[in-house]
């Protein structure tokens, strides 16, 4: 089975800290995701990564980056915390090219900022 | 945004009747993605449609594709208390890899 694993359920920071939100997957997908979910709005794409070292800003990107070092491995990040951030944070992942793109995601991070 | 609309936003029905989810676009969808999520899960994928008028079924449940690929449907028939979650239609643009997810329908089924 497809395993995103994303490394913090539940987080409570401080507005103006820097958060780091880690997601692994373990299927050699191509392309990965980072979402946000809020009440009424579904699931908005943050950025999401098509291959090492790329990034693709998608409908949210504003006071977020994001970073894919290693092939397994998408990091967002929220350079300085805002109370308007607090949310559940889902990572995504799936092949790219022309293969079924079907997407995987991981269990959620709930991120409060206070 | 890009985002796809989805009609009803919250449906309440009781459990046996049929309910139905539908979302909808401006621009013709090279393809549909539908997804359900359990309350306090992660979304998990349902199937995926691709041919101007299609329609697929798993059970209980038919997915309909547009003749126009701009709007699809859900329908469960007699609905049970398992089918209890939000669904998410999501599309992708051709030669695209992102997909862009409806702001889904929450469906509660009263025992």
């Amino acid at each position: 089975d497809v395993k995103v694993t994303q490394s913090s359920r539940y987080l409570v920071k401080r507005t103006g800290e820097k958060v780091f939100l880690e997601c692994v997957q373990d299927m050699d997908h191509e392309n990965m995701f980072w979402y946000r979910q809020d009440p009424g709005l579904g699931l908005r794409l943050i950025y999401f990564s098509y291959d090492v070292k790329m990034k693709e800003k998608g409908d949210i990107p504003e006071g977020y980056s994001v970073s894919r070092e290693k092939k397994e491995r998408f990091s967002l990040i929220l350079e300085s915390a805002s109370t308007n951030q607090t949310s559940m944070y889902l990572c995504a992942s799936s092949f790219g090219g022309g293969r079924r793109n079907t997407i995987y995601f991981g269990e959620g991070s709930w991120l409060t900022v206070v | 945004g890009q985002q796809v609309m989805q009609i009803p936003q919250y449906q309440h029905v009781q459990e046996g009747e049929d309910f139905t989810t539908y979302c909808n676009s401006s621009t013709t969808l090279s393809n549909i993605q539908w997804y359900k999520q359990r309350p306090g899960g992660h979304p998990v994928f349902l199937i995926q449609l691709v041919k101007s008028g299609e329609v697929k079924k798993q059970k209980r449940l038919t997915f309909q594709f547009g003749e126009a690929k701009k709007n699809s449907s859900l329908h469960i028939t007699a609905t049970q208390t398992t089918d209890v979650g939000t669904y998410f239609c999501a599309r992708r643009e051709t030669g695209a890899n992102n997909l862009f997810f409806g702001t889904g329908t929450r469906l509660t089924v009263i025992p």
